[in-house]
């Protein structure tokens, strides 16, 4: 499908290990996102990706929390010693970024189980 | 933070309209009002977006109030499939980046 991808779609780990998701936007879209949703709240933002422009992290809750965008599509959210409060699913959008009417389109998530 | 409130939950009989409310008192004038909904266990689904008119789309109709501090988004005709937490966006242009600010939503249920 031409949709937002995400891997893995589940991820049980250990306590204090680290954990790689991975997210391939619609192609051509220039604006990638991360959220976080823990189970039963809204959505949490937490990093967005623009183009080549620097990333904005301001919702990156704490410096074990990392993403990188790889020649402006594939993103990976690198989370280090996890702890069992990210248990989450993580939510990747992305969209074409116009300055009017703009819609972001999500992925089915990866739902991260910390043990 | 999010821009909106909306009620928490709300039910529907199936076959009528459901209409769901959202305040946004704070919007800006050029800050664009969407509407999600997102069905258990898998991510969020775009409905519908508008700025001043009112839109309609396949899906649902938005209609906005003239002064933007409210808006309803109005499925015609409820089904059990339109069962969902239904969240009301206003996305914010900061420097660079569209922000969507998503709130904790509606949870809507259609009753048969």
């Amino acid at each position: 499908g031409a949709g937002v991808s995400q891997s893995p779609s589940n991820k049980v780990t250990e306590k204090g290990k680290d954990v790689e998701l991975r997210c391939d936007p619609i192609s051509g879209h220039t604006a990638l996102y991360w959220y976080r949703q823990s189970l039963g709240q809204g959505l949490e933002f937490l990093i967005y990706f623009q183009g080549n422009s620097a990333p904005d992290k301001s919702g990156l809750p704490s410096d074990r929390f990392s993403a990188e965008r790889t020649g402006g599509s594939v993103s990976t959210l690198t989370i280090q010693r996890t702890q069992q409060e990210d248990s989450a699913v993580y939510l990747c959008a992305s969209s074409l970024d116009r300055n009017s009417g703009n819609t972001i389109y999500f992925g089915e998530g990866s739902w991260l189980t910390v043990v | 933070d999010a821009k909106t409130t909306q009620p928490t939950s709300m039910d529907c009989a199936e076959g009528r309209a459901a209409n769901l409310p959202c305040n946004h008192s704070t919007i800006s004038g050029n800050e664009y009002v969407y509407w999600y909904r997102q069905i258990h266990s898998q991510g969020p689904q775009y409905i519908i977006h508008g700025l001043k008119n009112n839109e309609t789309n396949e899906m649902a109709s938005l209609i906005i109030t003239e002064d933007r501090k409210s808006s309803t988004l109005i499925l015609p005709h409820a089904t059990l499939r339109d069962t969902a937490v239904y969240y009301c966006i206003v996305r914010v242009r900061i420097s660079i980046a569209n922000q969507f600010y998503f709130g904790t939503g509606t949870s809507l249920t259609v009753i048969p």
